[in-house]
């Protein structure tokens, strides 16, 4: 099973700041790692697929990238709605596995 | 914009059958696979398995031995055999995407928690 780590587990920014995420395998993933936002309360969404790809309707405050075991999700400008759980997640190999999440909170 | 809802039972005793299930809001239940995901508190978010428009299946080999899937009319089930107290957790449903080999969720549904006790 392809372990995901993701650090830091909590990162505390203020509004307007860049944040950085970041999420390594055990073993390649290729680029089969995609990005989810979870706020409290609700469903997680799909925001990064295939590494560097945003979902429908995801801003472009957020992007992603990396390749191989190491990857990165930086949100450029931290908006309100931002400040939630944030998980990885690869395809590359069955089972499909999850990182344990980074919660960014307001600093 | 589907959604997808699950339901079922909160409390489950140990040793009993865990079933749920997600309605979809649209006819893409022919076109999609249908998976389900949970999330024990404080732990990582775990891929139980997932069921195509088909029928056929694919499950976590963690818990293969006690996963059965279902598709029903805009609709689909997961029931989960011989549960115990490490089975509690959250249980989402969610939609695979058409991109992706179909192993990316897009949308969740919210998520019901479901507690095993006696």
């Amino acid at each position: 099973e392809i372990v995901l780590t993701q650090s830091p587990a909590t990162l505390s920014l203020s509004p307007g700041e860049r944040a950085t995420l970041s999420c390594r395998a055990s073993q390649s993933v290729n680029t089969y790692l995609a990005w989810y936002l979870q706020k409290p309360g609700q469903a997680p969404r799909l925001l990064i697929y295939d590494a560097s790809n945003r979902a429908t309707a995801v801003p472009a405050r957020f992007s992603g990238s990396g390749s191989g075991t190491d990857f990165t999700l930086t949100i450029s400008s931290l908006e309100p709605e931002d400040f939630a759980v944030y998980y990885c997640q690869q395809r590359k190999d069955w089972p499909l596995t999850f990182g344990g999440g980074t919660k960014v909170e307001i600093k | 914009q589907v959604q997808l809802q699950e339901s079922g039972p909160g409390l489950v005793k140990p040793s009993e059958t865990l079933s749920l299930t997600c309605s979809v809001s649209d006819g893409s239940i022919t076109t999609h696979y249908w998976n389900w995901i949970r999330q024990p508190a404080d732990k990582k978010l775990e891929w139980i398995g997932r069921i195509h428009a088909s029928g056929t299946t694919d499950f976590n080999p963690s818990l293969h031995s006690r996963v059965t899937m279902s598709l029903g009319t805009s609709k689909f089930s997961l029931q989960l055999a011989s549960v115990t107290a490490a089975d509690t957790a959250v249980y989402y449903c969610a939609r695979g995407t058409t991109f992706g080999a179909g192993n990316w969720f897009d949308p969740w549904g919210q998520g019901t928690l479901v507690i095993v006790s006696s």
